[in-house]
């Protein structure tokens, strides 16, 4: 099966520092990666789509200044939380699918941020 | 707007017991949907979707145009079951929308 995989599982960061999160996929080649949000309790709110070499589609109400999003190559996508505050701590999960439409999402285990 | 609604936050049964998890959606095209399961500190995965008309362990899912739902469905609930489960659907280029998700417990 195809394994995708994010590192870290979990980060404390102090406020104002920027935290990046890796997502990578294992054996297979991502055409697309994608990037969630997941409240306690919550469903997996979709943040932003990301493409090998091209710039990311952010959601509505998304602050691309604030999530960087980078899709260097089609194995590795990283989101970056700038200048982070306690409001941005949440679990971050990302996913790739690989081929180009309507096909399976493979999920990282997601990372625990952590703001203080 | 696309949106996917599930109703119920938690869904507790017993052993052996039918269970059914509603899904509603909205959407304006043909979406394909899904539901993605989480066990207890396990990572999301894909339970089924409704293009494979597939019972993936016992669970069956069928699409309603008419009524916009996509219930999932098993006739004999285990307690392996116990876990947290999404409906979703994407309209085009994998973009996966999430309904709030449900908590189904069995019980023994």
């Amino acid at each position: 099966g195809a394994v995708v995989s994010q590192h870290p599982s979990w980060v404390i960061c102090k406020s104002g520092t920027s935290v990046k999160i890796e997502c990578r996929s294992l054996d297979f080649q991502a055409t697309t990666m994608f990037w969630y949000r997941q409240f306690p309790k919550q469903s997996l709110m979709l943040m932003a789509t990301s493409n090998e070499g091209s710039k990311a589609t952010y959601e509505q109400g998304v602050e691309k200044d604030k999530f960087l999003i980078n899709h260097a190559s089609l194995t590795l996508s990283t989101l970056t939380v700038t200048s982070a505050h306690p409001e941005d701590s949440s679990f971050y999960i990302c996913s790739a699918t690989r081929g180009q439409v309507n096909t399976e999402a493979f999920f990282g285990q997601g990372t625990r941020l952590t703001v203080v | 707007a696309q949106r996917v609604t599930q109703p119920e936050k938690l869904l507790s049964v017993f052993k052996g017991a039918p269970v059914e998890l509603k899904c509603n959606y909205s959407y304006s095209g043909s979406p394909e949907l899904f539901w993605y399961v989480q066990y207890s500190r396990q990572r999301l995965q894909l339970l089924l979707r409704h293009i494979s008309r597939e019972s993936i362990k016992g669970f069956t899912a069928d699409l309603n145009k008419g009524e916009t739902s996509f219930h999932l469905k098993k006739p004999f609930a285990q307690e392996e079951d116990s876990a947290m489960y999404y409906c979703a659907l994407t309209g085009g280029y994998n973009k996966l929308i999430f309904g709030a998700g449900t908590r189904l417990a069995v019980h023994p």
